[in-house]
């Protein structure tokens, strides 16, 4: 199993690019998150989802779009890039909600 | 959501010195606890987590966690540290809403 991927590693805009973070994980897990990692604030929640077709927001979720059409996939858009989303973003899946969370590699997103 | 706070930002520590990391939550109703662990360059690695049952838990290389309710605490431990567990700590709950809470994380530095 390749458990969660994440694409692309490394990735640098200018203000206002949109662009697509790609997750992927091949454990069958109903639940997926991402979540952005900055110094001195640990992980925020940014949008999970529940199963495929359903997404809720997380704690910071303004400036991005989620969407679910397969169990398998978990695409992270970020409509108009600005620098404060400058950050190391992660994608992970679990069985259930409540279950040990598995995490991806990240990407680490510079917006100048 | 929930609010969870690690004490220290960042322990320095000798090799073969115990260490103690506090994390302390703000939920009052039943969780799901956690603590992870991001090695240089790593991601994030679950080192062990707690549902319900005894509440001091073992993880893997030689972690423990002793939940106490009362105190709303989840605090971890190990008694002997080695310099391969130099890394970042992040404490993180879940209750019934679906959203993984994480610390600000505590940056361990164990000197040879």
């Amino acid at each position: 199993n390749a458990g969660v991927t994440q694409t692309p590693k490394f990735q640098v805009l200018k203000t206002g690019q949109s662009m697509t973070l790609q997750c992927a994980q091949d454990m069958n897990h109903e639940y997926m998150s991402w979540y952005r990692q900055d110094p001195g604030m640990g992980l925020r929640l940014i949008h999970y989802s529940v199963g495929a077709g359903i997404t809720d927001q997380g704690e910071v979720p303004n400036g991005y779009n989620v969407s679910r059409s397969t169990t398998e996939d978990f695409p992270l858009r970020l409509l108009s890039a600005a620098p404060s989303q400058t950050s190391v973003y992660f994608c992970a899946s679990s069985y259930g909600a409540g279950s040990e969370q598995f995490f991806g590699p990240g990407t680490r997103l510079t917006v100048l | 959501a929930q609010s969870v706070s690690q004490h220290n930002h960042h322990v320095i520590l000798s090799e073969a010195a115990s260490l103690e990391l506090g994390c302390n939550y703000s939920y009052g109703g039943t969780v799901n606890l956690f603590w992870y662990v991001q090695y240089p360059g790593q991601h994030l690695q679950l080192l062990l987590k707690y549902f319900s049952g005894d509440p001091l838990v073992k993880g893997i290389k030689g972690f423990e966690a002793e939940f106490i309710k009362s105190k709303f605490s989840f605090n971890l431990r190990k008694p002997s540290v080695q310099w391969s567990d130099t890394a970042e700590y992040f404490c993180a709950v879940i209750a019934n809403d679906y959203k993984l809470s994480f610390g600000a994380g505590t940056t361990v530095t164990v000197r040879a």
